[in-house]
């Protein structure tokens, strides 16, 4: 069946301009996940989605990210007026409720020029 | 809270050489294991998982890890790797009540040489 998808697969954008990246789940999968990947730094959580709610926001690094899912399905993480900083890989990951395994996205590569 | 080292950030061997990627995890509770492999433009994929039992796990390919609690470890080993193993291993803990969240380590880059 079809995995995780994310796109764009790359982006780049100028410092300053709000950026959307999309994620995919599996069907069927209630819990969602967004990560940032940044070079030798590990995945660092950003937001955790079961159906619609997030009840974990904690790994946000400032107002200046936002994550939404709609219908249970489809989630999207904006970063409004991107800083070099935020160049990194961005992650999603869905499971089951209450799964141990994640199923990752192929990731979408932000560099902020 | 848990946390997650992955002491080695780049692991070089030779094929056919046996390795060892080693992970240590602190939690104040029962914890649940994974490593997780990410080829190169990928996404993470499931290596091998610690659940409960037997404290030996393996995956389809090759690789094992054994959850040690007394040293709070669960170091992946592989008896013998392939070029194709050239990969970034990622170590995970997660509690095995409440929060859904794992921590990952930082990951170490396995780069076999031919």
């Amino acid at each position: 069946g079809a995995g995780v998808s994310q796109s764009p697969s790359n982006k780049v954008t100028e410092k300053g301009k709000d950026v959307e990246l999309r994620c995919d789940p599996i069907s069927g999968h209630t819990a969602l996940y967004w990560y940032r990947q940044s070079l030798g730094q590990g995945l660092e959580f950003l937001i955790y989605f079961q159906g619609n709610s997030a009840p974990d926001k904690s790994g946000l690094p400032s107002d200046r990210f936002s994550a939404e899912r709609t219908g249970g399905s489809v989630s999207t993480l904006t970063i409004q007026r991107t800083q070099q900083e935020d160049s990194a890989v961005y992650l999603c990951a869905s499971s089951y409720p209450n799964g141990y395994e994640q199923y990752f996205g192929p990731g979408t590569r932000l560099t902020v020029t | 809270a848990q946390s997650v080292t992955q002491l080695d950030s780049q692991v070089p061997v030779f094929e056919e050489a046996p390795v060892e990627l080693r992970c240590n995890y602190s939690s104040s509770v029962s914890v649940y294991l994974f490593w997780y492999v990410q080829y190169p433009n990928q996404g993470l994929q499931l290596l091998l998982k610690y659940l409960s039992g037997s404290t030996l796990v393996e995956s389809i390919n090759g690789f094992e890890a054994e959850f040690n609690k007394s040293q709070t470890s669960f170091h992946l080993r592989k008896p013998s790797v392939h070029i194709s193993d050239t990969a970034e291993y990622f170590c995970a803990v997660r509690g095995s009540g409440g929060s859904y969240i794992p921590t990952f380590g930082r990951g170490t880059s396995l780069i076999v040489h031919p």
